[in-house]
C-alpha cells in the first residue's frame, strides 16, 4: 500500500515549457486535490476532484489544468509555465468516511526560470 | 470567509521543555479540525484531528482540544525531543466546501535543539 505518489519529485523548466505532474492513489478513495505550498502562505488548493470524471476549480486555478483520468490518477498540467508558478505542488485524497482528513503525496519541487 | 490563524514562527526550545502552538480558526458551519506535520523534503503527515466541540485528538504524545466557545484547536506536547523538530500546520476542513478542502494556516516552524 504506496498510498499517494508523486512524479516527478524535482524538475526545473523553463518559462513558457509545459509539463504534467502525475499523481496516484492506491485507497480507492472518490476525492483528490492539487495544492502549492509557498513560503509563509501554508498550503492553498488549485483543483479538485470529488470523484471519477470531474474536476472544480480550487482557489488559485489559473495557468494550470487537471485531469482526473479514472480513479487512481489526477494529473496536473502546466500548458505555458511562468515565474510564479514556482513552488512545491502537492497531491492529495481524501477518506471516504470519517472526518474527512486527506493523505498527501511527498510533494513536486518546481522551479520555472 | 473561512480561514485559520496560528502563531507565527520559528520557535526554539530545548528538548524536554513544553510545547503550545496556537491556532484559531474562523468558520461558517461545524469544521473538522486537523494538526499535520511537515518534515524537511517530505509531504504532510496527519498527526491528530477532533471532529466536535470539547473533543481532544492525540497522538505521538501531542494533543488538541476543540474549543468551540474559544474557536481553538492549541497544539500542546508535554516534553518534546530533538525528532519533532518540524514544520506543523493546523487546518479546517467543511465538508460542504470545495469539496471538503482543507484550509491551513500558514504553519509553524519548529526547533528543537539537544
Amino acid at each position: 500500500n504506496a498510498g499517494v505518489t508523486q512524479t516527478p519529485k524535482f524538475q526545473v523548466l523553463k518559462t513558457g515549457q509545459s509539463m504534467t505532474l502525475q499523481c496516484a492513489q492506491d485507497m480507492n478513495h472518490n476525492s483528490m486535490y492539487w495544492y502549492r505550498q509557498d513560503p509563509g502562505m501554508g498550503l492553498r488548493l488549485i483543483y479538485y476532484s470529488a470523484s471519477e470524471g470531474t474536476t472544480d476549480k480550487g482557489e488559485v486555478p489559473n495557468g494550470y489544468n487537471v485531469s482526473r483520468l479514472n480513479k487512481r490518477e489526477f494529473s496536473l498540467r502546466l500548458e505555458s509555465a511562468a515565474p510564479s508558478q514556482t513552488s512545491v505542488y502537492f497531491c492529495a485524497s481524501r477518506a471516504n468516511w470519517g472526518s474527512g482528513e486527506q493523505y498527501f503525496g511527498p510533494g513536486t519541487r518546481l522551479t520555472v526560470t | 470567509g473561512d480561514s485559520v490563524t496560528q502563531m507565527e514562527g520559528p520557535v526554539t526550545l530545548s528538548e524536554e521543555a513544553f510545547l503550545t502552538i496556537n491556532c484559531t480558526y474562523t468558520a461558517t458551519g461545524y469544521p473538522s479540525l486537523f494538526w499535520y506535520v511537515q518534515y524537511p523534503g517530505e509531504g504532510l503527515q496527519l498527526l491528530l484531528k477532533a471532529t466536535k466541540a470539547d473533543d481532544k485528538g492525540s497522538n505521538k504524545g501531542f494533543e488538541a482540544t476543540y474549543r468551540k466557545e474559544t474557536t481553538s484547536f492549541h497544539l500542546e506536547k508535554g516534553s518534546v525531543q530533538v525528532s519533532d523538530s518540524a514544520v506543523y500546520f493546523c487546518a479546517l476542513s467543511l465538508i460542504y466546501n470545495q469539496g471538503g478542502k482543507l484550509i491551513f494556516g500558514q504553519g509553524t516552524e519548529l526547533s528543537v535543539k539537544p
